[in-house]
């Protein structure tokens, strides 16, 4: 089963854009990677999901790269309110969320 | 379109005590997970449901767990009894038909004393 690693914690200055990265080396090729965030006390939040190509919603960006052995995620202007963790998942279905990135954007 | 439902927000209770949580997922969605997460952690799988019937329950401790989803749409998870490292948060997801993602409840806080 495909799994992923990510650092623990990032900081992005408000209104920059945040870069999260994920790796997933083992990930097969029919396996999409799913990206989700959790606020404190809330349910995680769908945000975007991707195969091979570059995925762009009105949330974030996804960019694959072309091995499919890493992603970033991207939130163009980070807000206050984009403070959470964000866990990147391969394949959703094997359900392994991992400990994710929390990010803390700066004012 | 309402989303997950899920109740109660929190529990408490005492050890050995039984506790059931309710999940009420997003209409037409056949697909349905009880996730549990505990302090600081990921949500880990508990099961997972395509319509009435578990096709994933690996992680679900059956000694004093156990779910069921009737007629394919709501379900419930029970615990008894209860312990005192039970106490985390109990997060049930819905989704569609093939490669979609998943929408989450809000959880149930369960605390056991």
């Amino acid at each position: 089963d495909a799994k992923t690693t990510q650092p623990p914690s990032m900081d992005c200055a408000e209104g920059r854009a945040a870069n999260l990265p994920c790796n997933h080396s083992t990930i097969s090729g029919n396996e999409y990677v799913y990206w989700y965030r959790q606020i404190h006390s809330q349910g995680p939040q769908y945000i975007i999901h991707g195969l091979k190509n570059n995925e762009t919603n009105e949330m974030a960006s996804l960019i694959i790269t072309e091995d499919r052995k890493s992603s970033t995620l991207i939130l163009p202007h980070a807000t206050l309110r984009d403070t959470a963790v964000y866990y990147c998942i391969v394949p959703f279905n094997q359900f392994y969320f991992g400990t994710g990135t929390s990010l803390t954007v700066i004012p | 379109e309402a989303g997950v439902v899920q109740s109660p927000r929190y529990k408490i209770i005492e050890k050995k005590q039984p506790v059931a949580f309710w999940c009420n997922p997003i209409s037409g969605h056949n697909t349905l997970y009880w996730y549990r997460q505990n302090l600081g952690q990921g949500p880990e799988l508990l099961i997972r449901y395509e319509n009435e019937e578990a096709v994933d329950d690996s992680q679900l401790p059956k000694d004093r767990f156990s779910a069921e989803r009737l007629k394919g749409v709501d379900s419930t998870l029970k615990i008894q009894p209860a312990e005192l490292g039970d106490s985390a948060v109990y997060l049930c997801a819905s989704s569609g038909t093939g490669r979609t993602e998943a929408f989450f409840g809000q959880g149930t806080r369960l605390t056991v004393v």
